[in-house]
Formats: structure tokens, sequence, C-alpha cells
């Protein structure tokens, strides 16, 4: 199957610093990314969707000034959690799908801690 | 609004069978996955079904009824790890995936 992979798997930051999470789609060019959000025994959380070259659509309640993504080449979209604050710590995750295939491919995701 | 329901957790013993259920209210209809994720890590791809009936692979098995708006991961041969989280999601009319909050498998010897 396709490979997606997301970098890093952890960081511990500090309160206000920030923090930038790269995900790539290895063997195929991404159509579409998507970044998700899952806190602890809860579901996954759409963040929003990213299309190459254009701007990422963001889910109801995401501050798009916060959470800032590029999607700059179809196989590379970035994550960057602006001014982090210990409640953004989560588990993010990216997946990928590419045109004519159903399933999304996910990336090993990435545990953020901020302190 | 949209609604996907599955319990949060179920106990099985290794070599039994289990089976997941999942309910759902979505604005519209473009697919049903089962994921598997282990914590910590990010979602696996189970299965798809996009019509009625069963999808058999292996030990997973999946149903769906859309006029029920009802699916069912089916587990056979019960293995030590297959202790996971289970997520029900549905392709919505916008092609989103919606997901379900997983359901919590455990394995005991």
């Amino acid at each position: 199957g396709a490979v997606v992979s997301q970098h890093p798997s952890w960081v511990i930051c500090k309160s206000g610093t920030s923090v930038k999470i790269e995900c790539r789609s290895l063997d195929f060019q991404a159509t579409t990314m998507f970044w998700y959000r899952q806190f602890p025994k809860q579901s996954l959380m759409l963040m929003a969707t990213s299309n190459e070259g254009s701007k990422a659509t963001y889910e109801q309640g995401v501050e798009k000034d916060k959470f800032l993504i590029n999607h700059a080449s179809l196989t590379l979209s970035t994550l960057t959690v602006t001014s982090a604050h210990p409640e953004d710590s989560s588990f993010y995750i990216c997946s990928a799908i590419y045109r004519g295939h159903t399933e999304a491919f996910f990336g090993q995701g990435t545990r953020l801690t901020v302190v | 609004g949209q609604n996907i329901d599955q319990p949060t957790e179920m106990t099985a013993t290794e070599g039994a069978i289990v089976q997941i259920n999942c309910t759902y209210q979505t604005s519209g209809f473009n697919g049903l996955f089962w994921y598997q994720q282990h914590a910590g890590e990010a979602p696996t791809f189970l299965s798809y079904n996009v019509l009625d009936g069963l999808e058999e692979k292996g030990r997973f098995s999946s149903f769906l009824s859309r006029s029920k708006g009802y699916s069912y991961l089916l587990l056979k041969e019960l293995q030590m790890k297959d202790s996971a989280s289970y997520l029900c999601a549905v392709k919505d009319s916008n092609y989103q995936l919606i997901w379900g909050a997983g359901t919590k498998l455990i394995i005991k010897p």
C-alpha cells in the first residue's frame, strides 16, 4: 500500500513556541491531505483539508491563524502549531488520498506535548 | 447532525469471536470504513463497504446494511495482538470521513 511519512513522531516544546509537523506521501502524489487531532480516548477530529496549491479548508472551531497548513507540493503538507499552549498537547495525525483510490493512508502521528 | 455510534469498550477471550457494531446517521453515504488503531499509533485500514452485504478478509469480516444505517466488524480466532481500538468511519455526501469514537477491544487469555 501507499506510504505516508509523518515527522517528528513526538515533540516536546515550551509554551509560546511554534512547532512544525511534516507529512509526506512517499510513493504517490496526494490529491488531498487531511490533518486530524486526537485527544486521549477520543475520536479523530478533522482539523483541516488541504489541497496542493490552494488554501486549506478549516473545520469550524479550528483557528487557522494558530494552525498554519501549507501544502506546497503533491507530496508534502506541513502543519505549524503557532504559539503553542499546554491545551494544544495532543496526538496529531495526517492522512492522504490520491485520485481513484478509496481509502485514506495515514502517517504515523505526532505526539505533541507543550510544557 | 452527523452521528456515528459504537460501543466504548468490549472484552473477549483469545480464540473466540467478537462482533463490533456501528450505527450511523450522516448526510449522504459514500462508503463505510473500519480501521484498527493501537494506542499511540495511527489508524490502519481494515475494510471498506459501499454495497450491502458481507466483505470477508481473512479473520476479519465487515457487514453493511445501508437501509438500517448499520455495520459490524467481525473478528474471528482472536489473538492477543487484536487488542486495539476499532474505528468506524463513514464518508458523507461531501466525501468527508466522519469518525466514530472507537471501540476499545480487550482480549483476555
